[in-house]
């Protein structure tokens, strides 16, 4: 299957400070990525949806201007997470989606996640 | 509001032993199902994909089924070993693009030596 990797892998910052996560498709351009948050014994929630060149689209009670996303290429998309909090601290993931002819094939893959403990 | 609900919550078992995962959801219209293996602190991995009119399909010593009629899956585990330890998360996608998924809150599977 098609591969998503996500750096780093965890992160550690002092409350106030600003962190970058990136999401890369490493063998396939992704028309979509998503960005997820999970909370210990949670679910994934979706936060926004990226597309390549264009704003991200974000779900009801997540604050864009906490979260930044970029999608600069088919291949990368980053979530900025800004002036972080400890509230903030999660496990954060992204998700590729590949654009496929109809039928049923795996159109998301999923990055392995991010660590983020804001102290 | 679309739901996806998984039970138990969580589940011991003895390793070398068969369990089976439930999945009930609400999503309208419905695309597909898919089950999910998630590892500690790793992103999750796809074990299967069903859409309305499958009702059973295999990965290894997993299966899962689909009733598309009582919106209801299930997924099996047979011969369980030690690491299928995990946290299951049955996703169901909503619409014609594939576009929303809804998450379940996953079962918890813990397999004892």
């Amino acid at each position: 299957g098609a591969v998503v990797s996500q750096h780093p892998s965890w992160v550690i910052c002092k409350s106030g400070t600003s962190v970058k996560i990136e999401c890369r498709s490493l063998d396939f351009q992704a028309t979509t990525m998503f960005w997820y948050r999970q909370f210990p014994k949670q679910s994934l929630m979706l936060m926004a949806t990226s597309n390549e060149g264009s704003k991200a689209t974000y779900e009801q009670g997540v604050e864009k201007d906490k979260f930044l996303i970029n999608h600069a290429s088919l291949t990368l998309s980053t979530l900025t997470v800004t002036s972080a909090h400890p509230e903030d601290s999660s496990f954060y993931i992204c998700s590729a989606r590949v654009r496929v002819p109809s039928g049923i094939q795996e159109t998301q893959y999923f990055g392995p996640g991010t660590r983020l403990l804001v102290l | 509001k679309n739901q996806v609900e998984q039970s138990p919550q969580s589940l011991i078992i003895l390793e070398g032993k068969n369990c089976t995962l439930q999945c009930n959801y609400t999503v309208s219209p419905f695309s597909n199902l898919r089950w999910y293996k998630q590892d500690t602190g790793r992103g999750p991995v796809s074990l299967t994909i069903m859409t309305f009119s499958e009702n059973t399909k295999s990965n290894g010593r997993y299966t899962a089924t689909l009733d598309a009629d009582t919106k209801q899956s299930s997924l099996h585990i047979t011969a369980s070993q030690l690491s299928d330890s995990a946290s299951y998360i049955c996703v169901v996608s909503g619409g014609w693009n594939d576009y929303k998924l809804s998450f379940g809150a996953g079962t918890t599977v813990t397999v004892r030596a």
